[in-house]
């Protein structure tokens, strides 16, 4: 069964420096998203990205994060200059859209990168 | 604006009794409704989701969910838990902002005891 890939698996960076996180969404699908998770606890939307631009960002999705789409098949987040509260789990999501629309397509995540700002 | 509830952080059961993990919803319209499973160091994964119809929805590994209009509620229930169903479950509701964001609730821990 397809899945979604992200590298690393577990990034930690000094407070001020930028990172990348990486994922590979399923090959048919048309959303991307990214959520993150604090302590294993609420999962929290970032981003939602659509026929290369974004679709939604939250309030915490801030002039610091950035996402790209570079080649057709990755999908990058960019935090420009971390933050000790940034550190989390960031999950990458993917999801096809069906006739009706998105709304009954259900969300692929992948494993999660664990970032730690030190 | 869409949202879910969970109300319990927690829930124990004993291994073989039927378990139950409770989500309400607040929606405009015809609610879309999904419950995800995350194992430790995971990333969620899907179990099922409501669209319309039969109020009671089967889906993944055993797991069955009961769509109750009147009480607002979408339980998640097993007849039988097993201590590998141990994990944190989540119940979700698309938004209507029209971007296709998914909103999850606080998630309940599911423990389940040999």
């Amino acid at each position: 069964e397809p899945e979604v890939t992200q590298t690393p698996s577990h990034q930690v960076t000094q407070m001020g420096q930028e990172v990348i996180l990486r994922c590979v969404p399923i090959s048919n699908h048309l959303y991307f998203y990214w959520y993150r998770q604090i302590l294993g606890q609420k999962v929290e939307f970032l981003v939602s990205f659509y026929n290369n631009e974004i679709s939604e960002k939250s309030e915490i999705f801030d002039d610091q994060f950035s996402v790209e789409r570079p080649d057709g098949s990755n999908f990058t987040l960019k935090i420009r200059s971390t933050k000790l509260e940034d550190s989390a789990m960031y999950f990458c999501a993917s999801s096809e859209a069906l006739v009706a629309g998105g709304y009954n397509s259900p969300l692929h995540f992948g494993n999660g990168t664990r970032l730690t700002v030190t | 604006a869409q949202s879910v509830a969970q109300p319990e952080d927690q829930v124990n059961v004993a291994e073989g009794n039927p378990l139950t993990v409770k989500c309400t919803y607040s929606v405009s319209g015809n609610p879309y409704l999904f419950w995800y499973v995350q194992y430790p160091n995971r990333g969620l994964q899907f179990l099922l989701k409501y669209i319309t119809g039969d109020n009671l929805v089967k889906g993944s590994y055993g797991f069955e969910a009961e769509f109750n209009k009147s009480q607002t509620s979408f339980h998640l229930k097993k007849p039988s838990a097993l201590v590998s169903d141990s994990a944190l479950y989540f119940c979700a509701v698309p938004s209507t902002s029209g971007t296709y964001k998914y909103i999850f609730g606080t998630g309940t821990r599911l423990k389940v005891l040999a």
